[in-house]
């Protein structure tokens, strides 16, 4: 089992669509936590840190439960510029575990 | 936000060939550096993590030999692909993490490598 798992896509959703990320860590001593996002061919951006009390930034909110080990990414009202990869990232003593990532494709 | 800076951004080479490829942090001091290599259509996959003044710590399947590592300075990493093959043609990113008081990771532009 890979200590960051994320669905595996892709989402294919319309042009104004809520979307729901999932991923799940296994390692309970990990520290932080971050999503990214990866257009293709091109290198990953941090979206959002994710903090235990959830965060918001515009259309995009992160939530973090810590006993169950799971984040989340919720994207509202998707715009075509929002199709990208979506990279869970959880730090671990200073080393980065990735997961896989989820393809998001918003279609008008 | 902080700027990591890759260089070079394409590279082709020929096959037997060193490729070395290098990795800044401008305006922080970067405690570890991350390497990866993203093969078309695929997640990013570590290669090796590099902590300043110490040897890189490789992942399984990463060959140190071939592809060496070295993060002499709080700002500078160096991948260099030794004795390059086709099979290495692949899209390498470099991160890095301040560490102390922040551990967001922010990434080179990346290098594209093709081996003829």
């Amino acid at each position: 089992r890979k200590e960051v798992e994320q669905d595996p896509g892709p989402f294919n959703v319309p042009e104004g669509a809520t979307v729901a990320f999932n991923c799940t860590y296994s390692n309970s001593a990990s520290q932080s936590f971050f999503w990214y996002r990866q257009d293709c061919r091109k290198e990953p951006k941090l979206l959002m840190s994710v903090y235990s009390s959830g965060n918001e930034d515009g259309r995009f909110t992160a939530q973090l439960n810590r006993a169950s080990q799971y984040i989340s990414l919720l994207i509202r009202d998707s715009k075509l510029s929002d199709s990208a990869t979506y990279l869970c990232v959880v730090n671990r003593n200073y080393q980065l575990i990735w997961g896989a990532g989820t393809k998001l494709i918003i279609k008008p | 936000g902080a700027v990591v800076s890759q260089h070079p951004s394409r590279v082709i080479c020929k096959s037997g060939t060193s490729v070395k490829i290098e990795c800044r942090s401008l305006d922080f001091q970067a405690t570890t550096m991350f390497w990866y290599r993203q093969f078309p259509k695929q997640s990013l996959m570590l290669m090796a993590t590099s902590n300043e003044g110490s040897k890189a710590t490789y992942e399984q399947g990463v060959e140190k030999d071939k592809f060496l590592i070295n993060h002499a300075s709080l700002t500078l990493s160096t991948l260099t692909v030794t004795s390059a093959h086709p099979e290495d043609s692949s899209f390498y990113i470099c991160s890095a993490i301040e560490g102390r008081t922040n551990t967001e990771a922010f990434f080179g532009q990346g290098t594209r490598l093709t081996v003829v």
